[in-house]
């Protein structure tokens, strides 16, 4: 059964940048039928897609974070990477990775449980 | 402001039958992208409630149906349980964003 984790610091400074790792076990992150998704969803609101990456490097991102995100993935350590430069206090809220089907469907399933993070000084 | 419209709050009381939609529009729902619902209990992640707009994962139960027409979708929800308490996203495809989008959310409050 396939399950995501993800991991990083609980809080980052105002300016700074914020580094998540998500990893992926019971199933190979070199999937051709899967993207690889990071979402938000800040206290309180509603979700956010922020962008995916294929096995093989090509990534998509929301329009409104292109010039501060970036998406990486490591295939041998079977995990994926979501940084966001130049955060503010609006970036603060649960960060969610998740598998997301790179067919015409384009669902995400299943989702890791997400991690607190908090821009704050 | 969600690219696709849900109402805020809906409630229904055990045994009922409630609906939640979702509206778009030409540049997501209206066109061939599919619709999908998500199901978010109170602290947890997100679950994958229906597929391709009316498919149901293994293991979720046939009182959750949806359906799509036009622009919108519906989520239906037959035989209301109290376990069914929670937010429900929908989400799709959006051409002008060039990205994945969701609903902002319907909180289903169970009487």
């Amino acid at each position: 059964q396939l399950q995501l984790q993800e991991s990083g610091p609980g809080v980052v400074k105002p300016s700074g940048t914020l580094s998540l790792t998500c990893t992926v076990s019971g199933g190979s992150i070199s999937s051709s039928s899967h993207y690889w998704a990071w979402i938000r969803q800040p206290p309180g609101k509603g979700l956010e897609w922020i962008g995916n990456i294929h096995y093989g490097g090509s990534t998509h991102y929301i329009p409104s974070l292109v010039s501060r995100v970036t998406i990486s993935v490591d295939t041998s350590k079977n995990h994926f990477s979501l940084t966001l430069i130049s955060v503010a206090a609006a970036d603060t809220a649960v960060y969610y990775c998740a598998r997301q089907s790179a067919t015409r469907l384009n669902y995400f399933d299943p989702w890791g449980q997400g991690i607190l993070v908090t821009v704050s000084s | 402001q969600s690219v696709l419209t849900q109402p805020p709050s809906v409630s229904g009381a055990p045994g009922q039958r409630v609906t939640i939609s979702c509206t778009g529009s030409s540049s997501n729902i209206g066109t061939h992208y599919d619709v999908h619902w998500y199901q978010q209990l109170l602290g947890t992640a997100p679950k994958l409630l229906i597929y391709g707009n009316d498919k149901r994962p293994s293991g979720v139960p046939d009182r959750f149906s949806g359906s799509k027409s036009g622009t919108s979708a519906s989520l239906a929800i037959t035989g209301l349980q109290a376990e069914d308490e929670a937010d429900y996203y929908c989400q799709s495809y959006d051409s002008n964003v060039n990205g994945w989008v969701f609903g902002g959310g319907t909180k289903l409050t169970v009487l």
